[in-house]
C-alpha cells in the first residue's frame, strides 16, 4: 500500500504558482520524500527528491516539514504543460527499492 | 536526465501468441529494472523486479509464467507476455535506477492491445 496520501485533485491558473501537498506520517528515518508526474500516455517522469532539507531544482521545489510527516511540491510558474497526475513517494534510497505509486494528484493547469 | 528507451511503444496482438517488450538503459548500467502494468485511470502496479544475471522477483498475485523477464546485459531487460489474452491488455512500464539508486527513470511505456 502508498505510504502517503494526496488530494484528488487541484487546478490553478496559468503563470500561477501550484503547491501540491502530501502526507506521510509514517516516514521513516531512511526514507526519502520523491516526487513524479505523469503526463497522458506517458512514462511517469522524475521531478524532485529529498530527505529532510527543502530541495530546488529547474523543475520545481520540495519544501519538507521539520517534522517530516508531511511536504509540498512547489510548481512556480505552472504552464498549461504542466496538467498532468503528480505522485508523492517515499521510499529508501538504492537501486533494488521499489516505488510504490498511490492514486497521486491530478493537476489541471487553466488559461 | 538518463534515458530509459522501450521497444515497442505500441503493439497489437492476437489472442493466445506471445509479445516481447524490450527496456534498455541508454546511458547507463542497471542491475536492477522494474516492470510495471497500468490499466485505464488507474495508477501504476509494480509487476516485478529484474535483476541482471538472475531470477527475477515477482509480486504477489502476477503469473511469473505468464510474465516471462530476461536481464541478460547491464542495459536490456525484456518482458515477455506468453499467450496474451484480452484481459492483458495495459501499458506495460519499466524504469532502471541511477546514481546510487536514488533516481529511477521510466520508459515511454508499451501500450498493449490482445484482440
Amino acid at each position: 500500500d502508498a505510504k502517503t496520501t494526496q488530494p484528488p485533485s487541484m487546478d490553478c491558473a496559468e503563470g500561477r504558482a501550484a503547491n501540491l501537498p502530501c502526507n506521510h506520517s509514517t516516514i521513516s528515518g531512511n526514507e526519502y520524500v520523491y516526487w513524479y508526474r505523469q503526463i497522458h500516455s506517458q512514462g511517469p517522469q522524475y521531478i524532485i527528491h529529498g530527505l529532510k532539507n527543502n530541495e530546488t531544482n529547474e523543475m520545481a521545489s520540495l519544501i519538507i516539514t521539520e517534522d517530516r510527516k508531511s511536504s509540498t511540491l512547489i510548481l512556480p510558474h505552472a504552464t498549461l504543460r504542466d496538467t498532468a497526475v503528480y505522485y508523492c513517494i517515499v521510499r529508501v534510497a538504492g537501486a533494488n527499492s521499489k516505488l510504490t505509486f498511490g492514486k497521486g494528484i491530478t493537476l489541471s493547469v487553466r488559461p | 536526465g538518463a534515458v530509459v528507451s522501450q521497444h515497442p511503444s505500441r503493439v497489437i496482438c492476437k489472442s493466445g501468441t506471445s509479445v516481447k517488450i524490450e527496456c534498455r538503459s541508454l546511458d547507463f548500467q542497471a542491475t536492477t529494472m522494474f516492470w510495471y502494468r497500468q490499466f485505464p485511470k488507474q495508477s501504476l502496479m509494480l509487476m516485478a523486479t529484474s535483476n541482471e544475471g538472475s531470477k527475477a522477483t515477482y509480486e504477489q498475485g502476477v503469473e511469473k509464467d505468464k510474465f516471462l523477464i530476461n536481464h541478460a546485459s547491464l542495459t536490456l531487460s525484456t518482458l515477455t507476455v506468453t499467450s496474451a489474452h484480452p484481459e492483458d491488455s495495459s501499458f506495460y512500464i519499466c524504469s532502471a535506477s541511477l546514481a546510487g539508486g536514488r533516481i529511477s527513470y521510466f520508459g515511454a511505456g508499451t501500450r498493449l492491445s490482445v484482440l
